[in-house]
């Protein structure tokens, strides 16, 4: 049983540029999440996804966007890269309807490392 | 959301018990206190979860007090693999989609020395 899995492991960009990030829900799991991870911080809530909508969102500007297909599956895209985008980004994935309704349903994937020059 | 204040750092010898205090002042009646471990270059990883009084696991004890503004997660005999941050959450349960989100503070960095 696969966990989340989280596409590119690294990644390099330049300012101005545009990335996209993808994230693969573990089996099963029909909600994703997406934080972004400075250096030295705690993970900070981006927004997330269930039924491939946006169904609630972090304090990010809309340079940050995202899409979920049929399949759960999840992508993170970013517009006009600035140095401060430049985290660890991570996916996490979840049950909508869990039995027990417990917040530790959540379960994150490994990461996307983004440096922006 | 309820706001969390934690030790920025802690060092502790290998085979100690290792304590960590979170406050929680504003915790909400539905409110769940959740603790997270994690690696660097790595996702958290859940620990352990409780609402009052003592719950344990096979990794960790968590122990909440009756007022529960605080919340002591506890490590038995801790090794080198144990070193990493430590992040504690409050926040209601899911009760439908979409409802919830993870509010992380800066964690407690955990050094296990030899």
């Amino acid at each position: 049983d696969a966990g989340v899995t989280q596409s590119p492991t690294h990644l390099i960009k330049t300012r101005g540029q545009q990335v996209t990030l993808r994230c693969s829900p573990k089996s099963g799991h029909d909600t994703v999440s997406w934080y972004q991870q400075a250096l030295g911080q705690g993970p900070q809530f981006i927004f997330q996804y269930y039924e491939e909508e946006e169904r609630q969102r972090g304090n990010f500007p809309d340079r940050f966007s995202g899409h979920q297909f049929p399949n759960y599956s999840s992508e993170l895209n970013v517009n006009a890269l600035l140095l401060g985008d430049s985290a660890l980004y991570l996916c996490a994935s979840s049950l909508a309807y869990s039995s027990g309704n417990l917040i530790d349903t959540q379960y994150f994937g490994p990461g996307t490392r983004l440096t922006v020059l | 959301l309820a706001k969390t204040t934690q030790p920025i750092s802690m060092d502790s010898y290998e085979g100690q018990e290792v304590n960590i205090t979170c406050s929680h002042n504003n915790i909400a009646t539905n409110d769940y206190i959740t603790w997270y471990q994690q690696f660097p270059s790595q996702g958290p990883r859940f620990i352990i979860q409780g609402y009052k009084t003592k719950v344990t696991n096979e990794v960790a004890s968590l122990f909440i007090p009756a007022d529960r503004k605080s919340s002591t997660l506890s490590l038995p005999r801790v090794s080198l693999s144990d070193t990493a941050v430590y992040y504690c959450l409050v926040g209601e349960p899911d009760s439908g989609a979409g409802s919830y989100q993870l509010t992380f503070g800066k964690g407690t960095k955990l050094s296990v020395i030899p």
